[in-house]
């Protein structure tokens, strides 16, 4: 069974540029996040989706970030712009369901580097 | 809103000497609590988890943890160290009702000395 995809895997872009990453849950998992882990730091939620629904944004900085999970599957997350404080891993989750003891899968995140 | 506390972001053991990595939490009631390990480069894999009933559980490459209710605590132990074991690990808890986030602690980086 293949796991959580993320691409891509490391980037590099420029202040005030634009960014997107994606996400491809496992097959069957209705349940996917996004995570922010500064170095050093353990993941933080940004946003948490239930199929097609975000129903957990209240950490996403909604004037720079969106996300976006068509047909409930794939997931993208997109900065514009993008800061330098911005500089970090952005992981990507999925699970079969969202609250209790549903296990938790991570990708292997993107890597972005703002200069 | 529940929390963790990771005792010491570095530890270094000898290769088969005892690993201890401490974690407490913070909760008004006593939640779910997990431990993840995360290798250089990769995501994070479950190594543990605690629901209800036993205090000790049993986790995947020889780790367990105990559940201490009146030290808030759920400590991650392994008998004997292995190179392979170096990494980031994290704590982690999750309310058993109402707020559904997992709230990760700052990581504790293993080190292991041939």
């Amino acid at each position: 069974e293949a796991g959580v995809v993320q691409s891509p895997r490391y980037k590099i872009i420029e202040k005030k540029q634009p960014v997107a990453f994606w996400c491809n849950p496992i097959s069957g998992h209705n349940t996917l996040y996004w995570y922010l882990q500064n170095l050093g730091q353990g993941p933080e939620l940004l946003i948490r989706y239930e199929n097609e629904e975000a129903v957990d944004d209240s950490q996403l900085p909604k004037d720079r970030f969106s996300a976006e999970r068509l047909k409930g599957v794939d997931s993208t997350l997109k900065i514009q712009p993008a800061e330098l404080g911005d500089s970090a891993v952005y992981l990507c989750a999925s699970s079969l369901g969202g609250g209790g003891t549903y296990e938790q899968y991570f990708g292997p995140g993107t890597r972005l580097t703002v200069t | 809103a529940q929390s963790v506390t990771q005792l010491g972001s570095h530890v270094s053991v000898s290769e088969g000497a005892l690993v201890l990595l401490r974690c407490n939490y913070s909760s008004s009631v006593p939640p779910y609590l997990f431990w993840y390990v995360q290798y250089p480069n990769q995501g994070l894999q479950l190594l543990l988890k605690y629901t209800t009933g036993a205090t000790l559980v049993k986790g995947i490459n020889g780790f367990e943890a105990e559940f201490k209710k009146s030290e808030t605590s759920f400590h991650l132990t392994k008998p004997s160290a292995h190179m392979s074991d170096a990494a980031e690990y994290f704590c982690a808890v999750r309310a058993k009702v109402g707020n559904e986030k997992l709230t990760f602690g700052t990581g504790t980086r293993l080190t292991i000395i041939p």
